[in-house]
This record gives structure tokens, sequence and C-alpha cells, in this order.
């Protein structure tokens, strides 16, 4: 299965950004990377996905690296409701749809 | 987006019954849908890919005769746990797509499940 790795935990102050890393180092040519979150007791819900380019919606922004070899989501302005888990997966744009789960990061936001 | 619902989202059963989790996708129609589970801190692991109309493949050490996936409808998954046990205990989480290769996945909100 496709691995990325991400600190396990990260902290910050409400009202900053926060950048999250994951690398990827063996994505392939046709995998995109996707973000989802996971807040306490809830299913997992969609964040954002890109290919190459830097990409934007209004939950966040994915900058992805010229190699693709890792990438950062960036929150621009944290509140008290993005403290989630966060995890980083590789998932080829054709056939299998399957998502696997790696650890994610945990993320906590100081008031 | 997409809303995908659960019932029930709490279940204590006892050992030895067998207990079923509904999965509905509620303004769409869900091709394909996935059960996972997620054991207290640690991160989701997928059981099963269930395709409407056809058998669910499941991942690797997951028991396809302990825990039955039925996709009867475009817009519902059953997960049944037969002949449930302690370690069965976690929290049951299902998602869907709505269409084949569609980037997003819209997860429900997960049953806890509970043996005693």
């Amino acid at each position: 299965d496709a691995k990325t790795t991400q600190p396990n935990s990260m902290e910050s102050n409400e009202e900053e950004p926060v950048h999250l890393p994951c690398n990827h180092s063996t994505i392939s040519g046709t995998d995109y990377i996707h973000w989802y979150r996971q807040l306490p007791s809830q299913g997992p819900e969609y964040v954002i996905h890109g290919l190459t380019s830097n990409v934007n919606n209004r939950m966040a922004s994915l900058a992805i690296a010229e190699d693709r070899k890792s990438s950062t989501l960036i929150l621009h302005r944290a509140t008290l409701r993005d403290a989630a888990v966060y995890y980083c997966i590789q998932r080829p744009l054709f056939g299998n749809e399957k998502l696997t789960f790696g650890t994610g990061t945990r993320l906590t936001i100081i008031p | 987006g997409a809303v995908v619902s659960q019932h029930p989202s709490r279940v204590i059963c006892k050992s030895g019954t067998s207990v079923k989790i509904e999965c509905r996708s509620l303004d769409f129609q869900a091709t394909t849908m996935f059960w996972y589970r997620q054991f207290p801190k640690q991160s989701l692991m997928l059981m099963a890919t269930s395709n409407e109309g056809s058998k669910a493949t499941y991942e690797q050490g997951v028991e396809k005769d302990k825990f039955l996936i039925n996709h009867a409808s475009l817009t519902l998954s059953t997960l049944t746990v037969t002949s449930a046990h302690p370690e069965d205990s976690s929290f049951y989480i299902c998602s869907a797509s709505s269409q084949p290769n569609s980037y997003e996945q819209y997860f429900g909100p997960g049953t806890r499940l509970t043996v005693t």
C-alpha cells in the first residue's frame, strides 16, 4: 500500500496559520495527494486534494513540492474547531478508490 | 456536500449475539461503499469494499463469515457482526462515493459497538 509519513502531533495557537507536513517519497506519477481530517468521535471528512499544482479551497490550501515527494496542508487561520487528526493519503487516479489511512497528525489548537 | 448516515450510532450487545449496522447515502446513489474499523487512538483500517449487487471484497485478515456485508441497493449497505466478542468492540465507519473514480469519499458519523 502507498505509504505517507506525518508527524504524530502538532500544536498551534488559535487564529494563527498552521502548516501540516506530509512525506510521500514513493508517490507515482498518477497518484493524487488527498487530505482528510477526523474530528473527535466522528467520521473523517474530505479537506483537499491535488496532483502537481498548489490548490486552494474554502477549508485549506495544499502546497505540493516540485518533485511531489512532499506536501503541506495549510490552514490559514486555525480555530478551535480545526482540532482534529489530519490524514495525508496517496491515491491512484484510476481504478482502485480505496483510501489507506496512515497514523495522521493530531492537531491541537491552543486558545 | 453529500450526506452519509449510519444507524445505530451506539450499540451495546452481549457476547455471542449478532449486530447489524446500516450505512445509507441520503442524497446520492453510492455505487461503492467502504467499511472501516477504528480502535481507540488508532487509525482507520479498511475492512471491505462493497459494490452494489455484488459480493464484497474483504481486506486481508478480515473474516468474511464474521463480518457480513450486504449492499442490496444504491443507497444502503449493511455490516453484520456475527457472534460478537469483546475484541470486536470498536468504532465502525462507512464511506461512500457517488461515481467511479470520484475524488471524494463521504464518511458516515460512525457506530460505536461495545460487546460485553
